[in-house]
């Protein structure tokens, strides 16, 4: 069976610094692997999955993730955080049906 | 761009009520789906729905639940007896082929308050 968590249910950074939101995932086959986001009210958006290939994926607003088969990770990063990224990020596994992770909240400070 | 979009935004029901919400589909997709979000929770998987037969379904959606295309571009999903616990967003998604590496894109949900 698949799972997904999240470390940090909330994270707080500062505008202008670095986001870090972790995932890590289980799998018995190789995983296809997700990033969404949900902005408030809204529905789910993607940000960038990784299937095959390059280990680094690029996705819009300026985020990418990285595959880590030896750490089952794959975690989001952003260089420099802005006040539009706050939101709700759900990292996901690929499947017949896909499994989420609970969530990380995201808070930009100014 | 084409989106799937649901209706309605919002739903406030009576317990025990039938409530019926619905999504179109981006419409050259052939798998949907239905997932639900309690308040503070995470997403889970409710039902898949290929070629008018569902595909797999949860825990969760057990006898009270039904889906349904009832037309080309509708996909349904209908809560017999709703009961408090139904409470959540509901999402519907779609995508061009199963497998797990496609995509799935999701609407922007329906708020189901069951009072």
């Amino acid at each position: 069976a698949q799972s997904v968590t999240q470390l940090g249910s909330h994270v707080s950074v500062s505008e202008g610094a670095l986001v870090l939101l972790r995932c890590n995932y289980s799998s018995s086959v190789p995983p296809y692997l997700f990033w969404y986001v949900q902005y408030p009210n809204q529905g789910l958006q993607l940000l960038l999955k990784y299937t095959t290939g390059a280990t680094l994926v690029k996705g819009i607003n300026g985020f990418e993730a990285e595959f880590k088969k030896s750490e089952t990770s794959f975690h989001l990063t952003k260089p420099s955080a802005h006040m539009s990224d706050a939101a709700e990020y759900f990292c996901a596994v690929g499947g017949q049906n896909f499994v989420f992770g609970p969530g990380t909240r995201l808070s930009v400070l100014p | 761009e084409p989106e799937v979009t649901q209706t309605p935004s919002h739903q406030v029901t009576q317990m025990g009520q039938e409530v019926i919400l619905r999504c179109v589909p981006i419409s050259n997709h052939l798998y949907f789906y239905w997932y639900r979000q309690i308040l503070g929770q995470k997403v889970e998987f409710l039902v898949s729905f290929y070629n008018n037969e569902i595909s797999e379904k949860s825990e969760i959606f057990d006898d009270q639940f039904s889906v349904e295309r009832p037309d080309g571009s509708n996909f349904t999903l209908k809560i017999r007896s709703t009961k408090l616990e139904d409470s959540a967003m509901y999402f519907c998604a779609s995508s061009e082929a199963a497998g797990s590496w496609n995509e799935q894109f999701f609407g922007p949900g329906t708020r189901l308050t069951v009072l």
